[in-house]
């Protein structure tokens, strides 16, 4: 465990639902991140929020956007995907924006999507 | 362009000694994590090197050195729980982690 969970934790959608995946963290944290992982490539960053304001986005389409409620809660709506676009989306936290030795970041389980 | 190389695989025996080794070319330097990730679980922070010279931690270590844009990480008595990913990041100058695509590593009986 965590303290940051993801739900739901396999997603099958077609290529024309709008679905959402869910990110909640318990640590107390000021930055939430959406990443990209795919098999034997490096994690991909796609959007940093910090104290609930979008700092980075690094340049994802558009058919994927991001809602940061509130500090610790995190959303990605997902419509219109294509078939790759299927990989593990990874939710993170860190204390601070700033990736120092202080800031630690602290990974979800992970939604594992599939488009078909 | 920024670039973490690591090796896709590798194999050990139980009770042995790996080193998994990191190279990286980045724009600055703010330290260098290793996490570690179970097939289907989060990735859990194993480690944190910002000066030269090796951090050891029980069975684990890290070791950097700037100089060669290089660092490993040594895994001790190896056990079967030890089959994982093993996913090295740099922070460059702006804080913004670069990633390595990782190291998968079996262990065998």
């Amino acid at each position: 465990e965590t303290g940051v969970t993801q739900t739901p934790r396999h997603l099958v959608m077609g290529m024309t639902n709008k679905k959402s995946l869910k990110c909640e963290q318990h640590l107390g944290h000021n930055a939430m991140y959406w990443y990209k992982q795919s098999a034997k490539k490096p994690l991909e960053l796609m959007f940093v929020y910090s104290l609930e304001e979008r700092v980075e986005n690094n340049s994802v389409p558009s058919r994927f956007s991001p809602e940061c409620p509130n500090s610790s809660h995190l959303f990605l709506h997902l419509h219109t995907l294509q078939p790759e676009d299927s990989a593990l989306y990874l939710c993170a936290s860190s204390q601070d924006r700033a990736e120092s030795s202080g800031n630690t970041i602290y990974f979800g389980e992970g939604s594992w999507l599939t488009v078909v | 362009g920024q670039n973490i190389d690591q090796p896709t695989e590798m194999t050990a025996t139980e009770g042995a000694i790996v080193q998994i080794n990191c190279t990286y070319q980045t724009s600055g330097f703010n330290g260098l994590f290793w996490y570690q990730q179970h097939a289907g679980e989060a990735p859990t922070f194993l480690s944190y090197n910002v000066l030269d010279g090796l951090e050891e931690k029980g069975r684990f270590s890290s070791f950097l050195s700037r100089s060669k844009g290089y660092s490993y990480l040594l895994l001790k008595e190896l056990q079967m729980k030890d089959s994982a990913s093993y996913l090295c990041a740099v922070s460059d100058s702006n804080y913004q982690l670069i990633w390595g695509a990782g190291t998968k590593l079996i262990i065998k009986p």
